[in-house]
């Protein structure tokens, strides 16, 4: 079981807007600003998306934004493309005493 | 540009090592951190542990402690990690990942190296 709690699908329409939620305690996303979205096209490497709950890396679309209120993050992707259909991971630091950095069990988005 | 090249696939039987490399391009090496991330099939992403490449310092996740070493030749800008005692569920594809210090994510990711463990 992931520390981190993302919903295991969330589907959209090209041009809607969709949500994806990340869950996790005040020991991660609650304590720290520090969360971050991975995207995941199927047998690639993940790409940083958003990294310190709502900023862009140089070279990712607008259409990304992330924010975190309490205990949990959402990314949201508007104006849904065909190419944004991928696998979605959420990570956090931690203050556990067992590891330093936490992801989410991932999210898949389908592009209908 | 920056790049992480990872070394090939491994087939290894229960209870043997693998040692995955990390060469780093296009970036000063020691100037970040790696870390490590393994994803099984069809599973999510796992923080493994990171290595300091200036120093050599490293952190390890509870769970992998005792079976894991991270290591570094700064003058090949190589990264490497070494899991021993390989179970049937270490099959994973293994990543290394950089940390743009003084950072909190990862923004360079290898393309992955995958270890399958299988008698």
């Amino acid at each position: 079981q992931s520390a981190l709690t993302q919903p295991a699908s969330v589907s959209g329409s090209p041009g809607q807007s969709i949500t994806i939620s990340c869950t996790g305690t005040s020991s991660d996303v609650g304590g720290y600003n520090y969360v971050s979205w991975y995207q995941q096209h199927p047998g690639k490497a993940p790409k940083l998306m958003i990294y310190d709950v709502s900023n862009r890396p140089s070279g990712v679309s607008n259409r990304f934004s992330g924010s975190k209120s309490g205990n949990t993050a959402s990314l949201t992707i508007s104006g849904l493309q065909a190419e944004d259909e991928a696998d979605y991971y959420c990570s956090s630091y931690t203050s556990s005493s067992t590891l330093d950095w936490v992801f989410g069990g991932g999210t898949k988005l389908t592009v209908l | 540009q920056v790049q992480l090249v990872q070394s090939g696939a491994e087939v290894k039987k229960p209870g043997a090592s693998v040692k995955v490399s990390c060469k780093a391009s296009g970036y000063t090496f020691t100037g970040y951190y790696m870390h490590w991330v393994r994803q099984a099939p069809g599973q999510g992403l796992e923080w493994m542990g990171r290595i300091n490449p200036n120093s050599g310092g490293t952190n390890y996740a509870q769970k992998f402690q005792g079976r894991v070493t991270m290591t570094r030749d700064t003058s090949i800008s190589t990264a490497y990690m070494e899991l021993s005692r390989l179970r049937s569920d270490d099959t994973a594809v293994y990543y290394c990942a950089r940390d743009p210090l003084p950072a909190y994510y990862f923004d360079y990711w290898g393309q992955g190296t995958l270890v399958t463990v299988s008698s």
